[in-house]
């Protein structure tokens, strides 16, 4: 099992610029997450998704989209990115809902500039 | 508004000696408690989680915590700290399918 996996692992955009960040996971977990971590700060939930076709906004999901077709992948695309930003994105996945653990991936550094 | 606070930004502890790692939670209903470890360069880990039952949760490494109704708190501890478990943890609490984070505590291990 490779478990979660993201590319790329790093990247700089230019202000503007538009980019997907992509997950992927094979434990056949239904619940799947995109995070942002800034210094200093915990970690803030951008969107999640309980299922193929089904997502949701959390709490910073502003300049972000996401879409999920299949259970297996959960790409997270930037339109128009500005230094705010830059950050490392956390993608992670559950079996179930809350009384569950998640399993991360090894996360993208972004620099916008 | 449901959240989780971990009241110290870092915490030295000398090697071989117990650490404690703090975490108190303000949420309505029952608490879904996770505690997580994030090595440099490194997604998060898991390391144990309060569901329901016995207060005392036993994890990975070592690691336990202690749920406290009472004083709404989830402590991270181990009876004996090594080098290697300086790191960032992290409190959660999960409910309707999110987790809500702390901001991390930086545990640094002294040899």
């Amino acid at each position: 099992n490779a478990g979660v996996t993201q590319t790329p692992k790093f990247r700089i955009l230019k202000i503007g610029q538009s980019m997907t960040l992509q997950c992927a996971q094979d434990m056949n977990h239904n619940y799947m997450y995109w995070y942002r971590q800034d210094p200093g700060m915990g970690l803030k939930l951008i969107y999640y998704s309980v299922g193929a076709g089904i997502t949701d906004k959390g709490e910073v999901p502003n300049g972000y989209n996401v879409s999920r077709s299949t259970t297996e992948d959960f790409p997270l695309r930037l339109e128009l990115a500005a230094p705010s930003q830059t950050s490392v994105y956390f993608c992670a996945s559950s079996s179930s809902g809350d009384t569950y653990e998640q399993y991360f991936g090894p996360g993208t550094r972004l620099t916008v500039t | 508004a449901q959240s989780v606070a971990q009241p110290e930004d870092q915490v030295n502890v000398a090697e071989g000696n117990p650490l404690t790692v703090k975490c108190t939670y303000s949420v309505s209903g029952n608490p879904y408690l996770f505690w997580y470890v994030q090595y440099p360069n490194r997604g998060l880990q898991f390391l144990l989680k309060y569901i329901t039952g016995d207060n005392l949760v036993k994890g990975s490494y070592g690691f336990e915590a202690e749920f406290n109704k009472s004083q709404t708190s989830f402590h991270l501890k181990k009876p004996s700290a090594l080098v290697s478990d300086s790191a960032l943890y992290f409190c959660a609490f999960s409910g309707t399918y999110k987790y809500i984070f702390g901001t991390g505590t930086r545990l640094k291990v002294l040899a």
